[in-house]
C-alpha cells in the first residue's frame, strides 16, 4: 500500500506569490494534518482535518488555509508568501482525529521563498 | 498552551557511547509519542507511552514516561551510526504537538 504522498517535493516562489501543496493520505485514513518544519526544529502544527471538517488550527496567520476533499486528500494554501514561510511542509495522515493516534508522515514539500 | 521542551538540542557522540534525551513539559499528557526523523524524510513513530512510570524497550532504545506524565526520556545504549537523526517527542489531546527536537549524530 502506498504511504502518504505529497506534491510537489520542492518548489521555489517569490515574496507575495501564493502556493498550493497537496497531500494524499494512506488509504483508509480519514484525518490529515499539516505541519511546518523549519530546519533543525520540531514540526509546528498548522491544521488538522477529519472527515472534511477542520478539527484544529495552530497559531498561523489567515494567509494559511486548507481543505480536505471527499476522497480525504488535502490541500494547503499559503497566500502572500513571506521569506519566513520558507520551510518543509509535512502532511500526516491518521485513522483517528486528535492527538492520540499515530501519525504517518509524507516526505514533505520543501518551499523556498526568495 | 502545551509546550514540550527537549534537551539537549544537539548531541554528537562516538559509536558505542550511551546517551539520554529528555522531554519536559509543565502540562500533563495522557500519552507521549517518540518519533525519529532522518534527512529528507518525515518523522516515523518509535513508541507511545501511556501510563505514568511506564518503561518501554525497543532493542537498544529505552523510553520512560514520568510518574506525573509531564516528562519522558529516551535512553540509547551503545549508539550506532544508524541511530543518527532528529528525535522528537510529541503529545496532545485535540492535536499532536511536537517537542523542540534533539539532533543526534553518531560517528563511527
Amino acid at each position: 500500500d502506498a504511504g502518504v504522498t505529497q506534491s510537489p517535493t520542492h518548489l521555489i516562489k517569490t515574496r507575495g506569490q501564493h502556493v498550493t501543496l497537496r497531500c494524499s493520505p494512506i488509504s483508509g485514513h480519514k484525518s490529515v494534518s499539516w505541519y511546518q518544519q523549519v530546519l533543525g526544529q520540531g514540526p509546528q502544527f498548522i491544521f488538522q482535518y477529519y472527515e472534511k471538517e477542520e478539527r484544529g488550527r495552530g497559531n498561523f496567520p489567515d494567509r494559511f488555509s486548507a481543505r480536505q476533499f471527499p476522497n480525504y486528500s488535502s490541500e494547503l494554501n499559503v497566500n502572500a508568501l513571506l521569506l519566513g514561510d520558507s520551510a518543509l511542509y509535512l502532511c500526516a495522515s491518521s485513522f483517528v482525529a486528535g492527538g492520540a493516534g499515530e501519525l504517518f508522515f509524507g516526505e514533505g514539500s520543501r518551499l523556498t521563498v526568495l | 498552551t502545551q509546550l514540550l521542551e527537549q534537551s539537549p538540542q544537539f548531541l554528537s557522540i562516538q559509536e558505542g557511547e550511551n546517551l539520554t534525551v529528555y522531554c519536559n513539559s509543565s502540562s500533563v499528557f495522557s500519552s507521549l509519542q517518540w518519533y525519529r526523523q532522518e534527512p529528507g524524510e518525515g518523522p516515523v513513530l518509535l513508541v507511545t507511552v501511556v501510563t505514568g512510570g511506564e518503561v518501554k524497550k525497543l532493542k537498544r532504545l529505552t523510553f520512560q514516561f514520568g510518574d506525573a506524565r509531564k516528562d519522558s526520556s529516551l535512553h540509547i545504549t551503545a549508539a550506532q551510526p544508524g541511530d543518527t537523526g532528529l528525535y522528537l517527542c510529541a503529545g496532545g489531546t485535540d492535536k499532536l504537538i511536537f517537542g523542540t527536537g534533539t539532533r543526534l549524530q553518531v560517528f563511527p
